[in-house]
């Protein structure tokens, strides 16, 4: 099955600044790359996802970028704020759609 | 619409003893999936469903047990608990395989 290791577990960063967490995934099939942002006592919640025809994705201050040659993906926030505050997960999913989900990291926004 | 709605969001069970967490969704989804969240472990599937009368195996499918009678409803059922299942229980749901999963609020499982 499907492997995906994230990193880092945990990431504290200055209000403004950026953060990036980083995926690796050990299934070429893979053709799916969610991520999901959950925050205290709440389910997980889709914030960006793309797919492996594409190598570049953005959302307002969120981006994803996949290199499938490389079978890794990473999430980059720009102008964090407070709440963005949360734990993250990346997960990806070969062709039987079980997703996979990495361990997650844990990110604080300093004020 | 209500989206994923999961009961109870918590319940202590003794060791041996059986009970149902309760799942159901009013998207007209037809994938469903029950994950289990240990601290620390990110999700792991323990079952999902492609559709009414189909279901299958995840990642972690020993000791429980799920049916999927209707669309909207995916139970899942601990025949005997284990304090090895303590955990934070989720139920998903989604349109395809390979598309958006909306997850419920959770029930922590707590088997003494």
């Amino acid at each position: 099955g499907e492997n995906v290791e994230q990193h880092p577990s945990t990431l504290s960063v200055q209000e403004g600044d950026s953060a990036v967490i980083k995926c690796t995934y050990s299934d070429s099939a893979s053709n799916y790359f969610p991520w999901y942002k959950q925050e205290l006592g709440k389910g997980p919640q889709l914030i960006i996802d793309i797919r492996s025809n594409v190598g570049e994705k953005k959302d307002q201050r969120i981006a994803v970028t996949l290199n499938k040659t490389a079978k890794h993906f990473s999430l980059h926030i720009t102008e964090t704020q407070p709440e963005d505050s949360a734990v993250y997960f990346c997960a990806a999913t070969p062709k039987d759609y079980k997703l996979s989900f990495g361990a997650g990291t844990t990110v604080t926004v300093r004020a | 619409n209500a989206g994923v709605t999961q009961t109870p969001k918590f319940q202590v069970l003794k060791t041996g003893q059986s009970m149902t967490l309760q799942c159901a969704q009013d998207m007209n989804h037809n994938y469903m999936y029950w994950y289990r969240q240990d601290p620390g472990m990110g999700l792991k599937l323990i079952y999902y469903s492609v559709g009414a009368g189909i279901t299958d195996k995840g990642e972690v499918p020993n000791g429980y047990n799920v049916s999927r009678s209707t669309t909207e409803d995916f139970p899942l059922r601990l025949e005997l608990a284990a304090p090895s299942q303590t955990s934070v229980y989720f139920c998903a749901s989604s349109p395809g395989g390979t598309e958006t999963q909306y997850f419920g609020p959770g029930t922590r499982l707590l088997v003494l």
